[in-house]
């Protein structure tokens, strides 16, 4: 069993659509959680950090963690085309240097 | 905000020669910067940990004598690819963290900052 798992999708869906976009993971001890978007051909971009349990918004984007279920969301409000992207969710349990463990990423496409 | 620059982002070579990746900082000191490497619709798979001044901590299945990795400075690390063959064509992505000793966890000091990657291909 990965320490992360995270559909790999495709995801398609119309334009103005709310998405959600989920992993579920297996380590206790993971503490800090973001999601990354990546368009093709580019490197990770970071969309949202979270620590611990709770929820957080910023515009469009909204993540939450339920570390009780060990299972973590990003949802997109009023999805746009230029949202189409591949979502990679990653996690770690410590502040400092540690490495990140990655889902699979959700491939994403909005369809206009 | 935190930049990394990665170089050359697109390199193509013959098989048997060596290529070398750049991965810098530019806006700030990276004490640790992390090596990934991500084939087609896959995620990126972590092949090592660089640390600056001291030897990069590869994991399990990467080859160190193959995927050589110098981190020089606290802004420039360098993944040399050597006797590259087709099968090491791939996307390789250079990542960093800033120092440690940030504000609160809950800001997001200590996040990964990605570069744009390169794509390798050999012939």
């Amino acid at each position: 069993q990965k320490e992360v798992e995270q559909d790999p999708g495709p995801l398609s869906v119309p334009e103005g659509a709310i998405v959600s976009l989920n992993c579920t993971y297996s380590n206790s001890a993971f503490q800090y959680f973001m999601w990354y978007r990546q368009y093709s051909r580019k490197g990770p971009e970071l969309l949202m950090y979270t620590y611990s349990s709770g929820n957080k918004e910023d515009g469009r984007f909204t993540a939450q963690v339920d570390k009780s279920s060990k299972y973590i969301s990003l949802f997109i409000r009023d999805s746009q085309p230029s949202d189409s992207a591949t979502y990679l969710c990653a996690m770690r349990s410590g502040f400092g240097n540690e490495k990140l463990t990655f889902g699979t990423g959700t491939r994403l496409t909005i369809i206009p | 905000g935190a930049v990394v620059s990665q170089h050359p982002s697109w390199v193509i070579c013959k098989s048997g020669t060596s290529v070398k990746i750049e991965c810098r900082s530019l806006d700030f000191q990276a004490t640790t910067m992390f090596w990934y490497r991500q084939f087609p619709k896959q995620s990126l798979m972590l092949m090592a940990t660089s640390n600056e001044g001291s030897k990069a901590t590869y994991e399990q299945g990467v080859e160190k004598d193959k995927f050589l990795i110098n981190h020089a400075s606290l802004t420039l690390s360098t993944l040399t690819v050597t006797s590259a063959h087709p099968e090491d064509s791939s996307f390789y992505i250079c990542s960093a963290t800033r120092l440690a000793g940030g504000p609160s966890p809950s800001s997001g000091a200590n996040v990964l900052t990605f570069g744009a990657g390169s794509r390798l291909t050999v012939l």
